[in-house]
């Protein structure tokens, strides 16, 4: 199965913990993305990295969220000082290269699902 | 930011309808791309359009790029029981830096009881 893999599916977390949640993109796909769900909404950007550099980070809160794709290795999304707030659906998507066909189609990974406590 | 206007919000379907859902917004969008999720899962890709006008089919599905960019509308043919779930709109608006998509809030599909 070459599909963008999570984990852990779900993740439960005192108040004050961290979170730290993978991603492994795509087989081919150089590019992941992460963003956040609340019941009942659509999902929202937090982050765009390629290998080793973050292209946008627009969508990450300021404070206690940090996202790398390192060299080698999966993708981290690192939740600090974990709060009640901090509790959603964490999903990862990933898109091949720019210039390759399908460049602007992401796929999705089956998520995250944080609890905090 | 941009934002996605997404509906109906929820709709039931009786097996053998068609049903259509429709995603406006303010921005011009450069791609727009639907989404099917069902509950525990992550969304997956159904149809993805890059060209004012195009109308692409995906099986039953049928998905159209508007005219002005900024808007896209989703049909269903002949619906069945398995097409339940929640159908996301997403957009990447021709402003934005890098590939981030802006998402609808999501047309819930249910079956009439």
């Amino acid at each position: 199965n070459a599909g963008v893999m999570q984990n852990p599916r779900h993740l439960v977390r005192r108040r004050g913990q961290e979170a730290r949640l993978r991603c492994s993109p795509m087989k081919g796909h150089s590019h992941v993305y992460w963003y956040r769900q609340l019941p009942e909404e659509g999902l929202k950007f937090m982050v765009y990295l390629q290998k080793e550099n973050i292209i946008d980070e627009s969508g990450m809160p300021k404070e206690r969220f940090s996202a790398e794709f390192p060299k080698e290795g999966p993708s981290i999304l690192r939740i600090q000082q974990v709060v009640r707030g901090d509790s959603a659906a964490y999903f990862c998507a990933s898109s091949p290269a720019s210039g390759q066909p399908s460049y602007n189609e992401q796929f999705f990974g089956p998520g995250t699902r944080l609890t905090v406590l | 930011g941009q934002q996605l206007n997404q509906s109906p919000q929820s709709m039931f379907i009786q097996e053998g309808e068609d049903v259509s859902m429709n995603c406006t917004s303010s921005s011009i969008f450069n791609t727009w791309l639907w989404y099917k999720q069902e509950p525990g899962e992550g969304p997956v890709l159904l149809i993805a359009l890059y060209k004012a006008g195009e109308l692409t089919s995906n099986g039953r599905l049928t998905a159209q790029f508007g005219i002005t960019r900024k808007d896209s509308f989703l049909n269903i043919s002949a619906s069945i029981p398995s097409d339940v779930g929640i159908y996301f709109c997403a957009g990447q608006p021709v402003k934005a830096a890098g590939n981030k998509l802006t998402f609808g809030g999501g047309t819930r599909v249910l079956v009439k009881p």
